[in-house]
């Protein structure tokens, strides 16, 4: 089975600070993912990953870094936390093989709350 | 913009009856379709990936294709009331990404 933990399950952060969300994928997967949740405003993509130490944006990008220096590893970078940025955060993972057609595979997800 | 439309629901359906749930796509482009299943606070989980036009089946569930009207759906048969959660609708337009809908709450009662 395909694995994909998060470093947090919950979190909570003040305004200003620099925030660290971890994914580690254990199916030598390609492509890694980042999104956020919101209600009525479903999944938006952060910034995505093909390879090692390549990284493309996504749909919302801004206030976000992230950082790929392993396969297996994706980490999203908050460089300062604002309150607009609490929300669901969901790391997924996918292969490159064409007969899987990129299915993603979706971590448990990290709730940050920015105060 | 590429597209996945969904309607939000909810969808409220007898515990024991058909459940379905539908979904249009935009980009003709888009060749694999996926529906996640999605609990309350929870993540989103791949219950059903199709890749070409007809039925494909798995338990409880069939995801039905239909490339030329651009329509994706998901039947659950039998519902119950641990199918209550939100479904999701996905299209690949090839890119590596996919595109998802708004999702779709559906209500099993018992």
């Amino acid at each position: 089975d395909v694995k994909v933990t998060q470093s947090s399950r919950y979190l909570v952060k003040r305004t200003g600070e620099k925030v660290f969300l971890e994914c580690v994928q254990d199916m030598d997967h390609e492509n890694m993912f980042w999104y956020r949740q919101d209600p009525g405003l479903g999944l938006r993509l952060i910034y995505f990953s093909y390879d090692v130490k390549m990284k493309e944006k996504g749909d919302i990008p801004e206030g976000y870094s992230v950082s790929r220096e392993k396969k297996e590893r994706f980490s999203l970078i908050l460089e300062s936390a604002s309150t607009n940025q609490t929300s669901m955060y969901l790391c997924a993972s996918s292969t490159m093989d064409r007969s899987n057609s990129y299915e993603q595979y979706f971590g448990p997800g990290t709730r940050l709350t920015v105060t | 913009q590429k597209e996945v439309e969904q309607n939000s629901g909810p969808l409220s359906v007898p515990e024991g009856a058909i459940a379905s749930l539908n979904c249009t796509y935009s980009d003709r482009g888009s060749q694999s379709f996926f529906w996640y299943r999605q609990y309350s606070g929870k993540s989103p989980e791949l219950i059903m990936s199709i890749y070409s036009n007809g039925d494909k089946e798995d338990g409880r569930f069939t995801a039905q294709l239909n490339k030329a009207s651009q329509y994706v759906s998901l039947l659950i048969r039998d519902s119950q009331p641990s199918d209550s959660a939100t479904y999701l609708c996905a299209g690949s337009p090839r890119t590596g990404k996919l595109i998802f809908g708004q999702g779709t709450t559906l209500q099993v009662k018992p």
